[in-house]
């Protein structure tokens, strides 16, 4: 079970959109359509954002969505805020009740 | 509204043992619906899920920790546990707790709790 893999950074100015990718493989990301995508301030809890690939709790904005292609999932933040800069990590469902995370991405608001 | 609280000893010897538990407030643990996690987070690095319990007390494993994690349950307490043995450096994060619909996501956490291993 090897960690998904995030890049390291993603920025954007406000009002743009971005798109943070989370790669996995057919043991994990390819065959469940069950990503999910959490927010995390520094010294904070992270926060759900999506999960089940493209469904959001109640609450969270709907500038956030979700989608999957093949073994890559994909996380978009629409109209970027500076209450956006975060990090942000990708978890998938690997099989036999097991999750596995990506390494985070760092938005940054220029 | 759900609420997790982990507790535990805050520092641990290098080779010992380290417990750490979760109560679990504003609902039952007891449910067909979720799975009880937990996750945990070195300094400056990602997250790495660690394992889940079950009601029943049936346990899941992240394959690389496997060898050194138990991860228990008490319904009657509304609380379930973690050990993680013969620590090393490598295993200072914060350790959190959290329910996990389905056993796919998570969206309740418990607030944290640092634990670093040291002499």
């Amino acid at each position: 079970q090897s960690a998904l893999t995030q890049p390291a950074s993603v920025s954007g100015s406000p009002g743009q959109s971005i798109s943070i990718s989370c790669t996995g493989t057919s043991s994990d990301v390819g065959s469940y359509n069950l990503v999910s995508w959490y927010q995390q301030y520094p010294g904070k809890v992270p926060k759900v954002m999506i999960y089940e690939v493209s469904k959001r709790p109640s609450g969270v904005s709907n500038r956030f969505s979700g989608s999957k292609s093949g073994n890559t999932a994909s996380l978009t933040i629409s109209g970027l805020q500076a209450e956006d800069e975060a990090d942000y990590y990708c978890c998938s469902y690997a099989g036999s009740r097991t999750l596995v995370f990506g390494g985070g991405t760092k938005v940054t608001v220029l | 509204q759900v609420q997790l609280q982990e507790s535990g000893p805050g520092l641990v010897k290098p080779s010992e043992t380290l417990s750490l538990t979760c109560t679990v407030s504003g609902g039952s643990i007891i449910s067909t619906t979720y799975d009880w996690g937990w996750i945990r987070q070195p300094p400056g690095k990602g997250l790495e899920w660690i394992g889940s319990v079950y009601y029943s007390g049936r346990t899941y494993h992240n394959p690389s920790l496997k060898s050194r994690v138990t991860i228990s349950v008490d319904t009657s307490k509304n609380q379930f546990s973690l050990r993680l043995t013969s620590v090393t450096a490598a295993d200072t994060a914060v350790y959190y707790c959290a329910r996990e619909p389905g056993g796919d996501w998570l969206d309740y956490w418990g607030q944290g709790t640092l634990v670093t291993v040291s002499s």
